[in-house]
């Protein structure tokens, strides 16, 4: 059964400043790996997508990496903004028929101006 | 462009109530899931569906249940609510081969 996990679970951070999120997972035969942000009381946005093939996707100032090998994906923002304060979340998505995604418990990011 | 719209957004049950909770997905993709967060948790998979006429269960069913009549809509069944099942819900639907996940708003339930 895959498990994910995020570390920290809570982060707090002056603005400007570049950080890094890091998500685990436990079985390496993933289908792809997501990167989400949660902003409180709504849904999830996608922020991320790398397919298993790859290592890295980039968008604006963000950049979410994957090594499958070591089952460790990371999510790398730089200069940080107030407006990034959310919680980010990571999903693994499995290989089978239903391409379930299991997600981690996610980093509350906290930017301070 | 709607995406994925849930309603109720909110919903205070009673122990032992019914209701359904409503999903409708305006992309025609064809997977659609059902998640249930936790306060300081991940998303757990309820549900899901490959298509219209196609379910099956997710890590936690118990309590649930689902159907699919159309490609569009995917509601989910809750009988005799339990105070276990007060969560947020969300429903997403993505295309196959599995790309970007669209998630609804979430619909916050309260079992007292």
């Amino acid at each position: 059964k895959q498990e994910v996990t995020q570390i920290p679970a809570a982060l707090s951070v002056p603005e400007g400043e570049n950080l890094v999120l890091n998500c685990s997972f436990t079985d390496s035969a993933i289908y792809n790996l997501q990167w989400f942000r949660q902003d409180p009381g709504k849904g999830l946005t996608s922020l991320l997508l790398i397919q298993s093939s790859q290592r890295e996707q980039t968008s604006g100032r963000l950049n979410a990496s994957l090594d499958k090998s070591s089952g460790r994906s990371t999510l790398y923002i730089a200069a940080s903004q107030p407006g990034d304060s959310a919680t980010y979340l990571c999903a693994a998505g499995d290989s089978g028929s239903a391409r379930q995604l299991t997600f981690g418990s996610g980093t509350q990011l906290t930017v301070l101006p | 462009n709607a995406g994925v719209t849930q309603t109720p957004k909110f919903r205070i049950l009673k122990i032992g109530q019914s209701m359904t909770l409503q999903c409708t997905q305006d992309m025609n993709h064809n997977y659609m899931y059902w998640y249930r967060q936790d306060p300081g948790m991940g998303l757990k998979l309820i549900y899901y569906s490959v298509g219209a006429g196609i379910t099956d269960k997710g890590e936690v069913p118990n309590g649930y249940n689902v159907s699919r009549s159309t490609t569009e809509d995917f509601p989910l069944r809750l009988e005799l609510a339990a105070p276990s099942q007060t969560s947020v819900y969300f429903c997403a639907s993505t295309t196959w081969p599995h790309t970007e996940a669209f998630f609804g708003q979430g619909t916050r339930l309260t079992v007292v």
